[in-house]
């Protein structure tokens, strides 16, 4: 069974603190690295699309890296707001049309 | 235009019954994606279609089934419900399924098993 892990499972910050999160997966299986985030009573909304090693993606404070040879991506948020309050999903494509999710790092920013 | 759009919203059945759910596509999308979510996991897949074909089929029973219409939209029926298949069920849209492309979804249906 394919594993894709997420760290940490939760994390509070306060306001404009930076953070990260990991996504670890089998690098042999790799194709392309998604990232979510989904808000509650929201539905997930894609982030990045990540499908090179070394890939770097940036959308306004929130950027990924992509590292397929060793199997991880992180996730950066740079000055936390609490409108980032919200669960970050990453999913591996593996082929066959198949997305494997991580259970996700749930992400709670106090003002 | 409209996002992906899910029905019904909530859904309470009982053991053995039948249900079927609904998911229209980002217009011009021609591929539609099924994932179940029971709390405290990730979504897990379950199926995809293309074109009115099915393309992908996840580690599901047969009692799920899904069909796509020429309109694009889509069906998924489960049968013989049993009290595990309580869960949040997400359809995802894209141009064509491909694993380079970013599923959009929908809000969801919570289907709950008494």
């Amino acid at each position: 069974i394919l594993n894709v892990e997420q760290s940490p499972q939760s994390l509070h910050v306060q306001e404009g603190d930076s953070t990260n999160f990991t996504c670890s997966f089998p690098s042999s299986n790799f194709y392309a690295l998604h990232w979510y985030r989904w808000e509650t009573a929201k539905s997930p909304e894609a982030l990045f699309v990540m499908t090179l090693n070394g890939d770097e993606k940036k959308k306004g404070r929130i950027s990924a890296t992509l590292n397929t040879k060793e199997g991880y991506s992180y996730l950066y948020i740079k000055g936390s707001q609490p409108e980032d309050s919200a669960t970050y999903l990453c999913a591996l494509y593996t082929g066959f049309q198949k997305l494997v999710f991580g259970t996700g790092t749930r992400l709670l920013v106090s003002p | 235009d409209a996002g992906v759009t899910q029905s019904p919203t909530h859904l309470i059945k009982t053991r053995g019954q039948h249900v079927t759910l609904r998911c229209s596509p980002i217009s011009g999308h021609k591929s539609v994606s099924w994932y179940q979510q029971v709390l405290g996991q990730g979504p897990q897949f379950i199926f995809q279609y293309y074109e009115k074909e099915e393309r992908g089929r996840g580690n599901f029973p047969d009692r799920f089934s899904a069909r796509q219409f020429p309109n694009y939209s889509s069906e998924l029926n489960v049968n013989a419900l049993l009290l595990g298949d309580s869960a949040l069920y997400l359809c995802a849209s894209s141009f064509w399924g491909e694993g380079n492309q970013p599923q959009h979804f929908g809000d969801g249906t919570r289907l709950s098993i008494l």
